[in-house]
């Protein structure tokens, strides 16, 4: 069965910490790795990786895949009140199939 | 750009009764989806569709319906509502077809109790 695992659960940081959050996955016929954050509504889209290695950056937010341990993380630097959110990563498979982690949950402190 | 629109926002509903929560995007994309989000969970998947007419079930299926006669459209319909589909409802849609997956497009969700 297809799955993506997500730690910690939750955290709580200080303005100015960095934060690395992780996932991890198995999904079968495997295409790309998605992060997105949720806050009060829907979820808003990150960053969608196909390639290992390659990093991808906005900002104070990067993140990375390796394909060959099947795992991925998102560093945000600089914490900032607003980055407090709900992170979801999302392992996609075939043409249509998305499956979601549990989330990480992040609270900033001021 | 008014992507993907869901209504209502909030809903209560007693046990037993029905309703049809709409979905409408106007991206002109193929595909669209239908989930569930339980407090502290990830979202899971209820239905989905490839195409206007083309329906499938998702991991979380039961007591649901769904249709899809227009491109833009994909109401979900629940029939005899029981507590355990209290959740925040959230329909997404992406272009589809073949390669790497896209993000998926999300509504801002339907906040449903069932009493």
């Amino acid at each position: 069965e297809d799955k993506v695992v997500q730690s910690p659960l939750s955290l709580v940081v200080h303005e100015g910490d960095t934060v690395t959050l992780n996932c991890s996955y198995e999904v079968t016929n495997f295409r790309s790795l998605l992060w997105y954050k949720q806050e009060k509504k829907a979820p808003t889209f990150l960053f969608m990786l196909t390639s290992s290695g390659i990093e991808k950056k906005s900002g104070r937010l990067s993140s990375i895949l390796d394909k060959k341990e099947l795992f991925s993380i998102l560093n945000i630097t600089a914490t900032q009140t607003g980055d407090s959110a709900i992170y979801l990563c999302v392992g996609t498979s075939g043409t249509y199939k998305y499956i979601f982690g549990t989330g990480t949950r992040l609270k900033v402190l001021a | 750009n008014a992507g993907v629109t869901q209504t209502p926002k909030f809903h209560i509903l007693k046990i037993g009764q029905s309703m049809t929560l709409q979905c409408t995007q106007d991206m002109n994309h193929n595909y669209m989806y239908w989930y569930r989000q339980d407090p502290g969970m990830g979202l899971k998947l209820i239905y989905y569709s490839v195409g206007a007419g083309i329906t499938d079930k998702g991991e979380v299926p039961n007591g649901y319906n769904v249709s899809r006669s227009t491109t833009e459209d994909f109401p979900l319909r629940l029939e005899l509502a029981a507590p355990s589909q209290t959740s925040v409802y959230f329909c997404a849609s992406t272009k589809g077809g073949s390669g790497a997956n896209q993000p998926q497009h999300f509504g801002d969700g339907t906040r449903l109790s069932i009493l």
